[in-house]
């Protein structure tokens, strides 16, 4: 099995829809990222979480909110969808000190 | 200024050439630095770390740092048409997050 699993895989929806996005690990990390990444420029922070009661914006966070439900659970969430989400989404676990980063699938969602 | 700099490329080498990768970083108190490999439509995955000035090698990949420098570079000898792919440079800052690069898209001519 997967350390890092997303879920949906794949989602297509309408402009304005609320829409989640879950990220699970059995890496047993504490700290856990949502990128967006989109052609030609690379991976872009969202959110980080370095544990269940820290959870801080990155770089790009207008328009996404997050919960962090357990040490393995971080989710991601548009409120109101818009156009210009549509990218993949990836989610991210490392732990302290080492900072590497493991990657979980992505998650590939189109807004219309 | 992007924090953290790639040459996007393309860059193209014959099978069993040497790719050459660059990477620049502005944050002058950066300690970790990361190579990554991502195919099309998939996961990044890691393929180098460093920490420290001077080379890293593991298997064909060769990581070069030079703080000083503030550049960071990832050799990879007798490319394989496996190895085209995008590679994308981290760099862990101040704030203890990763800097992505664009990356920068190799492809290995068979």
């Amino acid at each position: 099995d997967a350390d890092v699993t997303q879920t949906p895989r794949n989602r297509i929806t309408k402009t304005g829809k609320r829409i989640m996005l879950e990220c699970s690990q059995t890496k047993g990390h504490d700290r856990m990222y949502w990128y967006r990444q989109d052609p030609g420029l690379g991976l872009r922070l969202i959110y980080y979480s370095f544990d269940v009661k820290d959870i801080n914006k990155g770089e790009i966070s207008d328009g996404y909110s997050v919960s962090r439900q357990a040490q393995a659970k971080f989710s991601l969430s548009l409120e109101s969808a818009i156009p210009n989400q549509t990218a993949l989404y990836f989610c991210a676990t490392s732990v302290p000190v080492e900072e590497t980063q493991y990657f979980g699938p992505g998650t590939r969602l189109l807004v219309l | 200024q992007k924090e953290v700099e790639q040459n996007s490329g393309p860059l193209s080498v014959p099978e069993g050439a040497i790719a050459s990768l660059n990477c620049t970083y502005s944050d002058r108190v950066s300690q970790s630095f990361f190579w990554y490999r991502q195919y099309s439509g998939k996961s990044p995955e890691l393929i180098m770390s460093i920490y420290s000035n001077g080379d890293k090698e593991d298997g064909r990949f060769t990581a070069q740092l030079n703080k000083a420098s503030q550049y960071v570079s990832l050799l990879i000898r007798d490319s394989q048409p496996s190895d085209s792919a995008t590679y994308l440079c981290a760099v862990a800052g101040s704030a203890r997050q990763l800097t992505f690069g664009s990356g920068t898209q190799l492809t290995v001519l068979p």
